[in-house]
């Protein structure tokens, strides 16, 4: 069946450092990829998305880009704030209509000042 | 613009208790799903409804169950809790075909 795996955390870096959080993926067919970001107290809310192989997401500095050849989505961003600081989760959707998300496990990330 | 709304944000039963969660979707969506997050864990598919109709079933226990009603607004009904249902329950909604799920901020249920 379909799996994300993403990379364990806690994550813990400083400001202005560069952030990757690996997440691979397993599925049959084509899903649609998306990185959603879960700040402490709060909801689910969608960082961004790739529909399509090479496709690349991008939203608040962050970019992920859709690679088929590695089943791969890989988070990114060049300059991380405190502000950043929470728990990220890789997901993918069948494309199918009315398809369940299918979570990673979930990075907590961390941001020292 | 409009998102996701879910009542109550935060509900506390005792054991054996019953509750019921509302989610009321995104203007036009006619596509509603239910997740369960426990703590420290990354949410988990419960059930999605599309036109009223049940879509799809995930680990959803016979205790539970949900409807979508004529406004597409749904509800999770919950029977004899138990601690373990302790969990934040997300709601999210999409448009029929697509693929992107939009989340609610979550009802927070703690069973005593």
């Amino acid at each position: 069946g379909n799996s994300v795996t993403q990379m364990e955390g806690p994550v813990t870096l400083s400001e202005e450092a560069f952030l990757t959080i690996n997440c691979t993926y397993t599925a049959t067919g084509y899903p649609s990829l998306f990185w959603y970001v879960q700040y402490p107290g709060e909801g689910l809310q969608l960082l961004l998305k790739a529909t399509k192989a090479d496709d690349k997401g991008s939203n608040k500095g962050f970019e992920a880009t859709y690679r088929k050849e590695t089943t791969s989505f890989h988070l990114e961003k060049g300059s991380v704030q405190v502000s950043d600081s929470a728990v990220y989760f890789c997901a993918l959707s069948d494309r199918s209509s009315a398809s369940k998300i299918i979570f990673g496990s979930g990075t907590r990330l961390s941001i020292r000042p | 613009a409009a998102g996701v709304i879910q009542s109550p944000r935060h509900l506390i039963k005792e054991k054996r208790e019953t509750a019921t969660l509302k989610c009321y979707p995104i203007p036009r969506h006619d596509t509603v799903y239910w997740y369960q997050q426990g703590p420290g864990q990354d949410p988990q598919f419960l059930i999605s409804f599309y036109e009223k109709m049940q879509s799809d079933k995930g680990s959803i226990p016979d205790r539970f169950s949900a409807q979508q009603f004529s406004d597409y607004h749904s509800e999770l009904n919950m029977s004899s809790l138990e601690l373990g249902d302790s969990a934040l329950y997300f709601c999210a909604s999409s448009l029929a075909g697509g693929e992107t799920q939009y989340f609610g901020p979550g009802t927070r249920l703690l069973v005593l």
